[in-house]
């Protein structure tokens, strides 16, 4: 069964303060990784698609890079409006569904 | 524009009575799923359809059922026999061609008293 962790479960930071949130996964075969944003009361709205070790993907302030265990979202220099829950999910090799995680929490302070 | 629709976005129904989500999409995508989200938890796969007319259990299917007549639409109902129906519940689609990326609804709050 494909397994998503994510940590921290919140991150607290200052205007400016660059930091990374982590996904842990453990998936038969992975064909993709998935992060989103999601606002309160909201649906989440996609962000990035990785599909092997090394990828990197950029938006903005947001960086998605991928390992064959992990996956990291670096929020570089962050802005009151990156607040927000960042969810990760795995696609497997045999899945048309997805795998989520919990989610990490970020707030951004001005 | 295209996207995914879902009503209502707020829903209150008493224990005991069915209650039927709405979903509606017009991105042209095959696949729609149904998730349930509850606070602290990821998101749970309910119901997915890849095709019209087909449709097979999640994760947590007990209480719920689906139907799929049309590619645009998958409503969901939630039955009396789910023991814990209030939860935010979030419909999605994707294309079966584009690496299965999901796109997710606005979202319906259920509150069951």
């Amino acid at each position: 069964e494909d397994q998503v962790t994510q940590s921290p479960e919140a991150l607290r930071l200052q205007e400016g303060e660059s930091s990374s949130l982590n996904c842990s996964y453990t998936v038969s075969g992975l064909r993709g990784l998935f992060w989103y944003r999601q606002d309160p009361g909201k649906g989440p709205e996609f962000l990035f698609t990785l599909y092997s070790a090394g990828e990197e993907k950029e938006k903005e302030r947001l960086k998605a890079t991928l390992t064959k265990k992990e996956s990291f979202l670096h929020i570089t220099a962050p802005k009151p409006e990156d607040s927000a829950t960042y969810l990760c999910a795995v696609r497997g090799l045999n899945d048309y569904k997805l795998s989520f995680g919990a989610g990490t929490t970020v707030t951004v302070r001005a | 524009d295209g996207g995914i629709t879902q009503s209502p976005k707020y829903l209150f129904r008493k224990e005991g009575q069915n209650v039927t989500l709405s979903c509606e999409q017009n991105l042209n995508h095959d696949a729609m799923y149904w998730y349930r989200q509850d606070p602290g938890q990821g998101l749970r796969l309910i119901y997915y359809s890849q095709i019209v007319n087909d449709f097979q259990k999640g994760d947590i299917a007990e209480g719920y059922s689906v139907s799929r007549e049309k590619k645009e639409s998958f409503p969901l109902t939630v039955t009396s026999a789910q023991k814990n129906p209030t939860a935010f519940y979030l419909c999605a689609s994707s294309s079966r061609t584009n690496s299965y990326e999901q796109y997710f609804g606005p979202g319906t709050r259920l509150t069951v008293t």
